[in-house]
């Protein structure tokens, strides 16, 4: 069954530093997603992705984040420069154009610590 | 904006009950999908089951079946002959059929434990 991989599953990074997260939908998925999930609290939307544009994104997703497709197969997650508040399991997420209230599939996840 | 609640931080299940899980939300909107997502100990988020609004028929996939109260804004899980591998983190999640993003707005989750 095809599924979402994300890379890398852990990274430590030192505060200010750059960090990008990768991710491979399923492939015949057009709708792409990253939220973050900051320990012991609920998954938060960060940004969508459709047609090689942001369709939306929230409050969290300020200047220091962006999202990229750079190929036909990557979608990423560049953090600029990282904060400590920014530790947080990040996951990419998929779904199709067509299909059950387009039920969005997970990836495993990236955890990420900023030091 | 739509708010998801999951007011039962912990609930415990012995093995082969039953238990309900709560979810509530609050939208304006007619047209909506709901989903509850199960996180074990690895985070991965796994999908577990999904209803329509617009469909009175309540949703069911093997033992976990839900019970959508339009009216009431509820949308509780119930998983039937529980098992250990069912012991995780509960998600519950709305999604707007209106909102061109398609963002998940999730609750605050539900642990749940399974005694042996």
């Amino acid at each position: 069954e095809p599924e979402v991989t994300q890379t890398p599953s852990h990274q430590v990074t030192q505060m200010g530093q750059e960090v990008i997260l990768r991710c491979v939908p399923i492939s015949n998925h057009l709708y792409f997603y990253w939220y973050r999930q900051i320990l012991g609290q609920k998954v938060e939307f960060l940004v969508s992705f459709y047609n090689n544009e942001i369709s939306e994104k929230s409050e969290i997703f300020d200047d220091q984040f962006s999202v990229e497709r750079p190929d036909g197969s990557n979608f990423t997650l560049k953090i600029r420069s990282t904060k400590l508040e920014d530790s947080a399991m990040y996951f990419c997420a998929s779904s199709s154009l067509q299909g059950f209230g387009q039920t969005q599939y997970f990836g495993p996840g990236t955890r990420l610590l900023v030091l | 904006a739509q708010t998801v609640t999951q007011s039962q931080p912990e609930m415990s299940v012995q093995e082969a009950e039953t238990v309900t899980l709560s979810c509530t939300y609050d939208t304006s909107e007619s047209d909506y999908y709901l989903f509850w997502y199960k996180q074990p100990p690895s985070r991965q988020m796994i999908l577990v089951i999904r209803q329509e609004a617009y469909k009175q028929q309540n949703a069911t996939e093997n033992r976990f079946s839900v019970n959508f109260q339009k009216a009431a804004k509820s949308f509780s899980l119930k998983i039937s002959d529980s098992q250990l591998g069912d012991a995780a983190m509960y998600f519950c999640a709305y999604r707007s059929a209106m909102d061109s993003s398609y963002k998940l707005i999730f609750g605050s989750g539900t642990r749940l434990l399974v005694r042996p």
